[in-house]
């Protein structure tokens, strides 16, 4: 069976600085990678998402994930964080379950960008 | 893009009654739709899978018959809460898998979330 870990709860940073949130995936197969942002009380928004090709993926909101199959990660990054971007960032896995194809997420990161 | 509603937003009820949950794909057909509960601070927990006019799928630990799954037309899917309760207080999220051709084939799209709250 598919899982996604996400060993941060919580990152800290300040506006202006890189983020980085963490994100590491055991799956069968070839990997669907997939972050999302959940604002507070809101659904899920897409960011990004891995499939094939490069490594780097670039997404929304200047948001970008550098997939590393060798260390089975798949980690969030954004040069410059604002302060709106705090919000809790959900990585996903694409596996299988009885029902077709399904998304396993990771138990969330929330991130904190103080001005 | 495509998108997902979802209605109510939120619902607050007496505990002992039945709350349905309606999630539609606007702009595309879906064929899997995907129900989700979230507790605070919590991750998404899958309770089950739906496809279009069959019987849902439900996950280990989820009571099917607390927990009424529809999923009558490519565009509606519906999760009643029967005979709620305090526990059942939750976020619950539905998402949306494309079935035909398309930008939107094969993607789970996901919609804004019920908030359920049982007095």
């Amino acid at each position: 069976a598919q899982s996604v870990a996400q060993p941060e709860d919580q990152v800290n940073v300040a506006e202006g600085n890189p983020l980085t949130v963490k994100c590491t995936y055991s799956v069968s197969g070839n990997p669907y990678l997939f972050w999302y942002v959940q604002y507070p009380n809101r659904g899920l928004q897409f960011l990004l998402k891995y499939i094939t090709g490069d490594n780097l993926v670039k997404g929304s909101y200047g948001f970008e994930a550098e997939f590393n199959k060798s260390q089975t990660s798949f980690h969030l990054k954004k040069p410059s964080a604002l302060v709106s971007d705090s919000a809790l960032y959900f990585c996903a896995v694409r596996g299988y379950n009885n029902a077709g194809n399904m998304l396993t997420f990771g138990g969330g990161t929330r991130l904190m960008v103080k001005p | 893009g495509a998108v997902v509603s979802q209605h109510p937003s939120w619902v607050i009820c007496k505990s002992g009654t039945s709350v349905k949950i309606e999630c539609r794909s606007l702009d595309f057909q879906a064929t899997t739709m995907f129900w989700y509960r979230q507790f605070p601070k919590q991750s998404l927990m899958l309770m089950a899978t739906s496809n279009e006019g069959s019987k849902a799928t439900y996950e280990q630990g989820v009571e099917k018959d607390k927990f009424l799954i529809n999923h009558a037309s490519l565009t509606l899917s519906t999760l009643t809460v029967t005979s709620a309760h305090p526990e059942d207080s939750s976020f619950y999220i539905c998402s949306a898998r494309g079935g035909s051709s398309g930008s939107s084939y094969n993607e789970q799209f996901f919609g804004p979330g019920t908030r359920l709250t049982v007095l």
